[in-house]
């Protein structure tokens, strides 16, 4: 049964702490997306990258955020310094694009980082 | 304003109950549209995906798509408890792979 990983499932940092989150994507896919939910705004797109090169993002913060692939099947996030209003649940999610399922290119999500930066 | 607007809800109906979600949206150039159920502490998975104007039913599910309207809905017939959960509207234009997503509605339903 072929899942998208996550990890941590669930951290509590302090404020200016560093964090990372890691993500293994569904072996074959080639698009890997993170995402940031929250109450408020819902899930957001931070950035996406393609056969492991950064697509775009445009939706991250650049001066603390940052994402690599360092290989196909490590994806991560980093966020450094923390802030409290970092606190959300991040998504990892990976698609096939132009494979068989192109036409609608579903993503799959993996079950989430719950942080919590105090 | 929201590219996808979808009101977040919550909505609580009793079991059975017909239930309908929707979202609005204000770029015409979206052609794919897609719902997504998310359960409690879990990620969003795929429910229904429609290409383009029409209806799609799969079971009790059944998703309509008004693109003079730039309106989409969700229907969930004889809804059970085990329906209960955030169902997120999403939608990207041909060729993109980007998706944008509504708020999500947190429905409940009660036995």
């Amino acid at each position: 049964d072929a899942r998208v990983t996550q990890t941590p499932r669930d951290k509590v940092t302090e404020m200016g702490q560093e964090v990372t989150m890691r993500c293994q994507p569904i072996l074959g896919h080639n698009t890997v997306f993170w995402y940031r939910q929250t109450m408020m705004q819902g899930l957001e797109l931070l950035a996406y990258f393609r056969n492991r090169a950064p697509l775009d993002d445009s939706g991250m913060p650049k001066d603390r955020f940052s994402a690599e692939m360092p290989d196909a099947t490590l994806a991560t996030l980093k966020i450094q310094p923390s802030e409290p209003r970092d606190s959300a649940v991040y998504f990892c999610a990976s698609g096939s694009w132009g494979g068989r399922l192109a036409s609608y290119n579903e993503q799959f999500f993996g079950p989430g980082t719950r942080l919590t930066v105090l | 304003q929201k590219e996808v607007e979808q009101d977040p809800g919550p909505l609580s109906v009793p079991e059975g109950a017909i239930v309908s979600l929707n979202c609005t949206y204000s770029n015409s150039a979206f052609q794919y549209f897609m719902w997504y159920r998310q359960y409690s502490r879990k990620g969003p998975e795929l429910l229904m995906y429609t290409y383009s104007s029409g209806n799609k039913e799969d079971g009790r599910f059944t998703a309509q798509v008004d693109k003079s309207s730039k309106y989409i809905s969700l229907f969930i017939r004889d809804s059970q408890p085990s329906d209960s959960a955030t169902y997120l509207c999403a939608m990207r234009g041909q060729g993109a792979q980007k998706l944008v997503f509504g708020q999500g509605t947190r429905l409940t339903i009660n036995p």
